[in-house]
């Protein structure tokens, strides 16, 4: 599996959209690029997937450059409760694994 | 019940003790695994399963053994605990292993070995 670089932390006013990004500049055509997230003390929590084209949930957009070698986790406001640290994941999509790195920690701040 | 649950939710154990950490899930998944969460660290996968009968090794299987013996439960077992077994133990699900699948966490045991 590709690997990922990310900010070891980044701050975000309540309110405010959040962007996090990720770097994946080996990743292959069949990998697809995966978030999630993880409250203090908590199972991670699953947010969003994608593989060429950008995606929104209820919960997050997922933008995918052109060249497929970077993304950018996008919350839209952001809320004290989405304090977390979050894992930007390659997998290809028949493989078990999830490999998680050290991820983001996002602190949102009143 | 709805998702996963784990048991216990933490415990401390003497080592050389054998323990077994019980994971249930209620969402007909076929595929099950546990993770390993130290300190700072992300987590690291111990066993997996793809289907009841099954089960393959992860990332750190050693001193850890699993069985999936029907679909809903898959048991974590230290034959003789050790202190650097000493974390928090995530037991997750998925729909299947194939295909771009989210895998859905239970809320974790804290295990302490002395």
């Amino acid at each position: 599996d590709a690997k990922t670089t990310q900010p070891p932390s980044m701050d975000c006013a309540e309110g405010r959209a959040a962007n996090l990004p990720c770097n994946h500049s080996t990743i292959s055509g069949n990998e697809y690029v995966y978030w999630y997230r993880q409250i203090h003390s908590q199972g991670p929590q699953y947010i969003i997937h994608g593989l060429k084209n950008n995606e929104t949930n209820e919960m997050a957009s997922l933008i995918i450059t052109e060249d497929r070698k970077s993304s950018t986790l996008i919350l839209p406001h952001a809320t004290l409760r989405d304090t977390a640290v979050y894992y930007c994941i390659v997998r290809v999509a028949d493989d078990y694994k999830l490999s998680f790195g050290a991820g983001t920690t996002v602190t949102v701040r009143a | 019940i709805a998702g996963i649950t784990q048991a216990p939710t933490s415990q401390i154990l003497a080592a050389g003790r054998r323990m077994t950490l019980r994971c249930t899930q209620d969402m007909r998944h076929n595929a099950m695994y546990w993770y390993r969460q130290d300190l700072g660290l992300g987590l690291r996968l111990i066993h997996y399963s793809n289907t009841a009968g099954t089960t393959g090794k992860g990332e750190v299987p050693d001193g850890y053994s699993v069985s999936r013996a029907n679909t809903d439960d898959f048991p974590l077992t230290l034959a003789s605990a050790v202190p650097s077994q000493t974390s928090v133990y995530f037991c997750a699900s998925s729909d299947g292993v194939a295909g771009a699948r989210e895998q859905f966490f239970g809320p974790g045991t804290r295990l302490t070995v002395l």
